[in-house]
């Protein structure tokens, strides 16, 4: 089992470009998790769902937009991106509720210039 | 909301050494998780603890929960150096469908 994937592990985009980070798990959770990271601020939930076909906006949803694309698969798009997204962007499942464990992909580390 | 605060920030042990951090959070949880994250990798889920329970052993790891100063704790005993990583803990509201993460405690362990 690959546990949960991310992609790309890297990214640098200029102000305004658009893009989507992917993220796959294969333990066939139903609950998926975006989350950023920035030194000092901790780990901060973008969005998730709780279910296929579900999404919620968590602390920090502004500037993305999320597509839970089935069971395995939720992706996050930045539209615009901006200096501020610039941060590594967790995704991590979990069985159902979030009562229960979270697992996490490797990060992607995005720098908006 | 409802996010975990870790003590200390930072703590730096020698091998062989224990090493304790603190949690604590504001308001009813349901349970309350600790992760670690070695530098430039995900989170990885160590222990999870229930509100009814006060102590929770895992090989080296005790956690224990105290709901009414609303804390937790995390001893990691005789450690290593292998053990040197970010330490988060993470409460689960009762109400609200989240966990939330502070900033952790950054463990050096000296070898």
């Amino acid at each position: 089992n690959a546990g949960v994937t991310q992609t790309p592990k890297f990214q640098v985009l200029k102000t305004g470009q658009s893009m989507t980070l992917q993220c796959a798990q294969d333990m066939n959770h139903n609950s998926m998790y975006w989350y950023r990271q920035d030194p000092g601020m901790g780990l901060r939930l973008i969005y998730y769902s709780a279910s296929e076909g579900t999404t919620d906006k968590g602390e920090v949803p502004n500037g993305y937009n999320v597509s839970r694309l089935n069971k395995r698969e939720f992706s996050l798009r930045l539209e615009s991106a901006a200096p501020s997204q610039t941060s590594v962007y967790f995704c991590a499942s979990s069985a159902t509720g979030i009562s229960y464990e979270q697992y996490f992909g490797p990060g992607t580390r995005l720098t908006v210039t | 909301s409802q996010q975990g605060e870790e003590d200390p920030q930072a703590l730096s042990i020698q091998e062989g050494e224990n090493a304790t951090m603190n949690c604590s959070y504001k308001t009813s949880i349901n349970n309350l998780q600790w992760y670690r994250q070695n530098s430039g990798r995900g989170l990885v889920h160590l222990i999870l603890i229930r509100s009814n329970e006060r102590e929770k052993h895992s090989g080296r790891l005790r956690v224990t929960l105290d709901t009414s100063k609303k804390s937790s704790s995390l001893l990691i005993t005789a450690s290593r150096a292998a053990d040197t990583a970010s330490y988060f803990c993470a409460p689960r509201e009762t109400s609200g469908s989240r966990l939330t993460f502070g900033e952790g405690t950054q463990l050096t362990v000296n070898p």
